[in-house]
């Protein structure tokens, strides 16, 4: 079936620190691909998401680019805050869900930790 | 109030009582779910459903029972349940189907049975 992997955490990093997360999926079809983030204490907001291969999902200074040859969604940050420290989950919604995106399969998340 | 709301935030419950969790989506979506995340593994989706209609359970234990009254509104009945099934149970809405929206989530009820 269908299933997300991605890099265990936890993940420390200093302020400023270029950040990747690598996820990898493997699905049938073209599913859509997303990265939700978890602070805590709180639920799942949406962080980005690619509906197709070659699209770049971007936000806040995040960006994943959709890779089918390779079939992944890496997260990277070119600079990350200490207000990045969260958990990030990689997550795909397949076709055969008849198109809704709410039917997701996740990743096991990354706990992300920045230091000043 | 906006967006997707969970009561209550925090339950504790022992394992003859019987409660409900609910959720509330003031986003005008058509499909609402609840997912599972315990420690140390993947979110699991237990329901789907599409215009208050049940479409997916996935193989979840009937001491968990969903009720969806309209499209606004989801609840999560609970009893008997069981120690290991402690855990922050989430509630996500979307608009369904193709050419749908990306899931909103709420924030959570942290249940822990005892």
């Amino acid at each position: 079936g269908d299933s997300v992997t991605q890099m265990e955490g936890p993940v420390t990093l200093s302020e400023e620190a270029f950040l990747t997360i690598n996820c990898t999926y493997t699905a049938t079809g073209y599913p859509s691909l997303f990265w939700y983030v978890q602070y805590p204490g709180e639920g799942l907001q949406l962080l980005l998401k690619a509906t197709k291969a070659d699209d770049k999902g971007s936000n806040k200074g995040f960006e994943a680019t959709y890779r089918k040859e390779t079939t992944s969604f890496h997260l990277e940050k070119g600079s990350v805050q200490v207000s990045d420290s969260a958990v990030y989950f990689c997550a795909l919604s397949s076709p055969n869900y008849g198109g809704s995106q709410g039917n997701l399969i996740f990743g096991k998340g990354t706990k992300l930790s920045v230091k000043p | 109030e906006t967006g997707v709301t969970q009561t209550p935030r925090h339950l504790v419950m022992g394992m003859t009582n019987k409660k409900s969790l609910k959720c509330e989506q003031h986003l005008g979506h058509n499909a609402m779910y609840w997912y599972k995340q315990s420690a140390k593994k993947p979110l699991e989706l237990m329901f789907v459903y599409n215009f208050k209609e049940q479409t997916e359970n996935n193989s979840v234990p009937s001491r968990f029972s969903p009720e969806c009254p309209n499209s606004s509104h989801l609840f999560l009945h609970l009893h008997t349940l069981q120690p290991e099934d402690s855990a922050l149970y989430l509630c996500a809405s979307s608009q369904g189907r193709q050419g749908g929206t990306e899931a909103f989530f709420g924030q959570g009820t942290r249940l822990t049975v005892v």
